[in-house]
């Protein structure tokens, strides 16, 4: 069964960092990788998804996928405070089912 | 564009109640999911549907859990005598273009407490 998990569980950085987060995932058939982001009390909103291996960049936000090493990141550059919140990555199973499995998250806090 | 919505917000039982959720999906999308959520986890999937059929609710407990979505719009979800490890918030999910990998958008989730 596809597991998927997220390092670091939390993570500190200043204001204007850049803030790298990591998913593993165990099947190498799988077809879809996003990252979604849920602030505190509120629901999960996607951010970002990739299909093929490479990088995808959308503003301060950028996406990297290696299926080879079963790993896909997301990287945030200049962090704001409104940027903390905790980051959900979310793979799809291989079998044409479009079914997420979701990591646990990691919890960023951006300092001012 | 309206988006998921979910009632109620909060819900607190004790041991051996029922308590039923109900989701609006976003209009015109035809897959619907329901997601456990415990503290400080990454949602879990319970079950979806397309339309009125349930897809897979392999991860449901069914034996307490149960989802309906009769006319393929909106839908509840039940649980019968919860129990502490039921606490968790219960999000439910839509989306588009059942065939292709399409965003999930979430509903802000009902927050169980069981006492």
């Amino acid at each position: 069964q596809q597991k998927v998990q997220q390092s670091p569980e939390s993570l500190i950085v200043p204001e204007g960092a850049m803030t790298s987060l990591n998913c593993t995932f165990s099947d190498s058939a799988s077809q879809y990788f996003a990252w979604y982001r849920q602030h505190s009390g509120k629901a999960p909103k996607a951010l970002m998804s990739i299909f093929s291996n490479g990088e995808k960049e959308e503003g301060r936000f950028t996406i990297h996928l290696n299926k080879a090493s079963l790993h896909f990141s997301l990287h945030i550059r200049d962090s704001q405070p409104s940027d903390s919140a905790l980051y959900l990555c979310a793979v799809s199973l291989s079998s044409g089912s479009w079914q997420l499995i979701f990591g646990s998250g990691t919890q960023l806090t951006v300092m001012p | 564009e309206a988006g998921v919505t979910q009632s109620p917000r909060y819900a607190v039982l004790q041991e051996g109640q029922a308590v039923s959720f109900w989701c609006d999906p976003i209009s015109g999308h035809d897959t619907l999911y329901w997601y456990q959520q415990p503290r400080d986890q990454g949602p879990q999937l319970l079950v979806y549907f397309r339309d009125e059929a349930v897809i897979d609710n392999s991860q449901l407990p069914s034996d307490r859990f149960s989802a309906v979505r009769p006319k393929g719009t909106n839908s509840t979800l039940k649980i019968q005598s919860a129990k502490q490890g039921d606490t968790a918030t219960y999000l439910c999910a839509s989306s588009s273009d059942w065939g292709i990998q399409d965003t999930q958008y979430f509903g802000p989730g009902t927050r169980l407490l069981v006492l």
